[in-house]
This record gives structure tokens, C-alpha cells and sequence, in this order.
């Protein structure tokens, strides 16, 4: 059963802190690694998709990283505006199920000015 | 549409009573997934359609909860004889392609049983 852990459940930053977010996954034959910013009362949107190992995305303070076993979501000089939950999803193939994903429970980021 | 766009935003509803939420995906959009999203839980699959079709409906709870695509288009999902378990926040997301493109979620339907 494909799984997706998500850590830490909720992290707190001052302003201008760096910090990454991780998001380790087991999955048979990953298709696909999805990052999703929620805000409260809101539903997922969409930030990136990550294919193959050593893949990197950026996306003005948000860069998202790829091995074969887990994905980070490094956040440089954050801004209170990037206080969200982020989600880690993966798609996996086998048969006509690689159109699923699969989500962890995300991170719970706190940016205070 | 510019974005997946979901109605009602919330519903209160009495135990017992059935309800129906709609789903108006991107304009162009094959695909079209519901998710549920309950406290403190990550997103739950529910249904996956291609088209007007259902080829998995392996995450539907029970067979309380239905769902049907029309037109390649709107989509309802329905749950009967609704039970408090059921209270969550219910999310459609719709993809170019299923199973290729990235897909795009709407603002959800929060549910509430009472």
C-alpha cells in the first residue's frame, strides 16, 4: 500500500528563517510527486510536480527537491503570507490506477512577522 | 470556468436526510475527482471519472454515497441517509488528462450532520 509521511505536523518561523518541510513516501512506481499549499476554508492549489530524482522546482521563496525516497519543500526567508498547510501527494502507476493520489497529512506552517 | 467551482460551500444537514453536492469542473477537463477531507486526516480518495464514466469507485465509504458526471461536465455527488461519521469537508478537483496532468482543486463543501 502506497504510503506518504509528512514531518513535522506543524512548524513555526520567525520571519526571514529558512526551514525545509519533508515528505517521505513508499509507493510502487511513483509517477509523480505533487506539492499543494491549503489555506483555512480553502481547497489544495496547486505549487508543483516532481517526476524523477535530483528533479528541482522553484517558485519565488518555495524550491520543492526529489530523491527516491522522499521530497523537500525548502522555504527561504518566509513571509507571514506563506503561513499555510502544505500537502504531499503521489501518483503511482500499476494498471489504470495512475491517476490517484495518494496525500499525507500535511504540515501545518506558521510564519510569525 | 476559470476554476473547479463546488456548491453548496457549506451544508448543514439532519442526520438522516440525503444531500447532494455539485461540482462544475474546469471548462475542457476530462478528469474529475472527489476527495474528503475529514479532522486531522489527509485527503481521502473517493471516485475518479474519465468522461462521464466511472472506472474506480473503490474510495466511496458505502453504498450510501453515489456519484454521476454528466455531459462530461457537472458532476453530483450524493449521500443518503446521511450519518454524523459523514460530517467532512468534500473536494473536487479536475485534471486536463487523467492520470498525466496535474489536477486542480476547487474551495470544497463543508458538511456538517447534526
Amino acid at each position: 500500500e502506497d504510503q506518504v509521511t509528512q514531518s513535522p505536523e506543524a512548524l513555526r518561523l520567525q520571519e526571514g528563517e529558512s526551514s525545509s518541510l519533508n515528505c517521505s513516501y513508499t509507493v510502487s512506481g511513483l509517477r509523480g510527486l505533487f506539492w499543494y499549499r491549503q489555506d483555512p476554508g480553502k481547497g489544495p492549489e496547486f505549487l508543483f510536480t516532481l517526476y524523477s530524482a535530483g528533479e528541482e522546482k522553484e517558485k519565488e521563496r518555495l524550491k520543492a527537491t526529489l530523491t527516491k525516497k522522499e521530497s523537500f519543500l525548502h522555504i527561504t526567508a518566509p513571509k507571514p503570507e506563506d503561513s499555510a498547510t502544505y500537502l504531499c501527494a503521489v501518483r503511482t502507476g500499476g494498471g489504470g490506477s495512475n491517476y490517484k493520489l495518494t496525500f499525507g497529512k500535511g504540515t501545518l506552517l506558521t510564519v510569525n512577522p | 470556468g476559470a476554476g473547479v467551482s463546488q456548491s453548496p460551500s457549506n451544508k448543514v444537514t439532519e442526520k438522516g436526510k440525503d444531500v447532494e453536492l455539485r461540482c462544475d469542473p474546469i471548462s475542457g477537463h476530462t478528469a474529475l475527482y472527489w476527495y474528503r477531507q475529514s479532522l486531522g486526516q489527509g485527503l481521502e480518495f473517493l471516485i475518479y471519472f474519465q468522461g462521464n464514466s466511472a472506472p474506480d469507485k473503490s474510495g466511496l465509504p458505502s453504498d450510501r454515497f453515489s456519484a454521476e458526471r454528466t455531459g462530461g461536465s457537472v458532476s453530483t455527488l450524493t449521500i443518503q441517509r446521511t450519518q454524523q461519521e459523514d460530517s467532512a469537508v468534500y473536494l473536487c478537483a479536475s485534471s486536463l488528462v487523467g492520470g498525466v496532468t496535474e489536477a486542480f482543486f476547487g474551495q470544497g463543501t463543508r458538511l456538517t450532520v447534526v
